[in-house]
C-alpha cells in the first residue's frame, strides 16, 4: 500500500541550480497534481494532469515545468531555482476529477 | 470567485474538551467542501467532504462538520478530543467538485494539552 511516493523528502539548492521532484503512485489514478505550501498559507496548485500525456497549469506555474508519461508518474521540474521557490511541495492522486486527493508525504526544499 | 477563511491560526484545547475549528466561505455557487487533516510529516487526508446531500457531514475520527448557508460556514467539531487529533487542518472549496479547483485556507493548528 505505497499509495503516493515523493523523493526527495528534503534538498537545498543554490540560486539557479535546477532539480526535479519525483513522484509516483500505484493506484492507476488519472489525475495528478502538484501544490506547494508556503508557511502560513494554504494549498497553491501549480501543476495538473488528467491523463499519460497530458498537463495544465494551475495557480502558480511559473518556474515550474512538468511532464507525463506514464499514469504512474508525474515529475516535477525546477529549470533555474530562486528563493521564492523554497517551500514544501505536495504531489497528490485522484481516480476520478471529483475523487478525493491522496497525497504524497512532501517535499521540503529550500533556495539560498 | 471562491475563498475560504479558516479564524484562528493556532488552537489549543485540553484532553477530552470539545475542539472547534472555524471555516467560513464564499461562493457563487453551491460548494463542494472539505476538511483535510496533515499530521506531522505526512500528506494531508480527507476527513470528510459535504456535497449537499446533508448538511451535517460525519467524518473519520470523530469529527464532524456543519454546512450552514445563511452563516457561510462549515465549521469542524469533535466532542472530545484525543492526543492524536493533535495536527494541522485544512478547510477547502471547490465551486466544481473537480479537485483542481480547490482553494485552500491558511490552515488551523490543533494543539491538545493532557
Amino acid at each position: 500500500n505505497a499509495g503516493v511516493t515523493q523523493t526527495p523528502k528534503f534538498r537545498i539548492l543554490k540560486i539557479g541550480q535546477s532539480m526535479t521532484l519525483q513522484c509516483a503512485q500505484d493506484m492507476n489514478h488519472n489525475y495528478m497534481y502538484w501544490y506547494r505550501q508556503d508557511p502560513g498559507m494554504g494549498l497553491k496548485l501549480i501543476y495538473y494532469s488528467v491523463g499519460a500525456g497530458i498537463t495544465d497549469k494551475g495557480e502558480v506555474p511559473n518556474g515550474y515545468n512538468v511532464s507525463r508519461s506514464t499514469t504512474e508518474d508525474f515529475p516535477l521540474r525546477l529549470e533555474l531555482a530562486a528563493p521564492s521557490q523554497t517551500s514544501v511541495y505536495f504531489c497528490a492522486s485522484s481516480g476520478q476529477k471529483n475523487e478525493k486527493l491522496f497525497f504524497g508525504s512532501g517535499t521540503q526544499l529550500s533556495v539560498l | 470567485a471562491q475563498s475560504v477563511t479558516q479564524l484562528g491560526s493556532h488552537v489549543s484545547v485540553s484532553e477530552g474538551a470539545l475542539v472547534l475549528l472555524r471555516c467560513n466561505y464564499s461562493s457563487s455557487v453551491p460548494p463542494y467542501l472539505f476538511w483535510y487533516v496533515q499530521y506531522p510529516n505526512q500528506g494531508l487526508q480527507l476527513l470528510l467532504k459535504y456535497t449537499s446531500a446533508a448538511t451535517l457531514v460525519k467524518g473519520i475520527n470523530g469529527f464532524e462538520a456543519e454546512f450552514k448557508k445563511s452563516e457561510t460556514s462549515f465549521h469542524l467539531t469533535k466532542p472530545s478530543a484525543h492526543m492524536s487529533d493533535a495536527a494541522e487542518y485544512f478547510c477547502a472549496v471547490s465551486e466544481s467538485g473537480s479537485a483542481r479547483q480547490l482553494t485552500f485556507g491558511s490552515g488551523t493548528q490543533l494543539t491538545v494539552l493532557p
